[in-house]
């Protein structure tokens, strides 16, 4: 079964030090891949996604991801946090190629990010 | 984004009553997507619909039903609530390989 694990349950970091956030997963096949943020009382946004091409990818507010294959990893990156960075985040993966599985996505359980002023 | 709206956002109710929680989109959107939330567990899919007529179980479906009125229309169902169903619901909906956009979310809890 499809699995997506984040390493941390909560980091807690001041502001402008650098972030970076675990995701692997466990499918061996091509996927897509995803990072969402959830600020608090807010509905999931996406920070940035992985479809194919260039492993790394930049998204919004600084964020940036790299795919490495081999590791089956998608870890996110910021080099200087804000305060307003204080969120959760969650990584998602979509398999590709079997339809029983096309369109839906697997969430790892969310990190969520505490930065201190 | 008010793109993709649920009601209520907030609800309080009882042990064995019946609750309907409405999801509604204007991206046009044909796929949408029912997640509960509960905290250190992510998101897990409930239910999903590819289109009117196409309605799927996700990982954690006892417990629920859902109905695709319209395209732009999903509702979740809750037939006889109970305390483990208290958790943060969100709807969501894309199109082709696209990423999913959220609801806003509703916050439910059985007493």
């Amino acid at each position: 079964a499809q699995s997506v694990s984040q390493h941390n349950h909560h980091v807690i970091l001041s502001e402008a030090a650098s972030l970076e956030l675990g995701c692997n997963y466990s499918y061996g096949g091509t996927v897509n891949l995803f990072w969402y943020v959830q600020y608090p009382g807010q509905h999931l946004q996406l920070l940035l996604k992985y479809f194919s091409g260039d492993p790394l990818v930049k998204g919004i507010k600084g964020f940036e991801a790299e795919f490495i294959k081999s590791k089956f990893s998608f870890n996110l990156r910021k080099p200087s946090v804000q305060w307003s960075d204080t969120a959760e985040y969650f990584c998602a993966v979509r398999r590709v190629g079997i339809r029983s599985n096309d369109y839906k996505l697997s969430f790892g359980a969310g990190t969520t990010v505490t930065v201190r002023a | 984004d008010a793109d993709v709206t649920q009601t209520p956002r907030n609800r309080i109710t009882k042990t064995g009553k019946r609750i309907m929680l409405e999801c509604s989109q204007t991206k046009g959107h044909d796929r949408m997507y029912w997640y509960r939330q509960d905290p250190g567990l992510g998101l897990r899919l409930i239910y999903y619909s590819f289109d009117v007529k196409d309605i799927n179980k996700g990982e954690i479906s006892d417990g629920y039903s859902v109905s695709r009125q319209a395209q732009a229309k999903f509702s979740l169902s809750l037939e006889s609530a109970i305390p483990n169903q208290t958790a943060l619901y969100f709807c969501a909906t894309t199109s082709g390989y696209n990423e999913q956009f959220f609801g806003p979310g509703t916050r439910l809890t059985v007493l």
